[in-house]
């Protein structure tokens, strides 16, 4: 089975300091890679995806997220975060199968931005 | 931009209730999800559903969850009834045929059963 690990539970920082999530996962075939972020009291919402292609990928808002695939990593990243940064950001993997699969996601890392 | 929406935003219901959780998925979407997340917990995978029959289910769809799509637009979960530890936010999402474009997810439902 699918597994993902994110190892930074709690993060906090500074505006303008530079941002980095850890996230691992476990499963033996091809996987598509997402990062999800939920703003307090609200939905989830798609940062960026990895399907295929160049492992360096760019999302919204200033977010990118690179895949090692000898790693099994996909970690998230942001040179410079701002205090709307305050989030909690999920890691999430399915199968690619070529159809909709499920979602497997991560325990989530609570991002605090301070003044 | 297509939204995925639930209804209602907020439901309280006394245990041992059942209660349906509704979602209006994006209409040329053919694959829908439920999801729970429990208070401070990660967010986990209850039920998908393809081609009007569950395709996939966790171990925590148990006989007291059941989805429906009863008229080409809703797509529901109903818990029969409702133990204390069924309180959570529900997200319903939903998806094309292809995995390539991602899900799209509800804002939720918070479900407190007291």
């Amino acid at each position: 089975a699918q597994s993902v690990s994110q190892h930074n539970h709690h993060v906090i920082l500074s505006e303008a300091a530079s941002l980095e999530l850890g996230c691992n996962y476990s499963y033996g075939g091809t996987v598509n890679l997402f990062w999800y972020v939920q703003y307090p009291g609200q939905h989830l919402q798609l940062l960026l995806k990895y399907f295929s292609g160049d492992p360096l990928v760019k999302g919204i808002k200033g977010f990118e997220a690179e895949f090692i695939k000898s790693k099994f990593s996909f970690n998230l990243r942001k040179p410079s975060v701002q205090w709307s940064d305050t989030a909690e950001y999920f890691c999430a993997v399915n199968r690619r199968t070529g159809t909709a699969s499920k979602l497997t996601f991560g325990t989530g890392t609570r991002l605090q931005v301070t003044l | 931009e297509p939204e995925v929406t639930q209804t209602p935003s907020h439901q309280v219901t006394q245990m041992g209730q059942e209660v349906i959780l509704r979602c209006v998925p994006i209409s040329n979407h053919l694959y829908f999800y439920w999801y729970r997340q429990i208070l401070g917990q990660k967010v986990e995978f209850l039920v998908s559903f393809y081609n009007n029959e569950i395709s996939e289910k966790s171990e925590i769809f148990d006989d007291q969850f059941s989805v429906e799509r009863p008229d080409g637009s809703n797509f529901t979960l109903k818990i029969r009834s409702t133990k204390l530890e069924d309180s959570a936010m529900y997200f319903c999402a939903s998806s094309g045929l292809s995995d390539v474009r991602g899900y799209t997810f509800g804002s939720g439902t918070r479900l407190t059963v007291v």
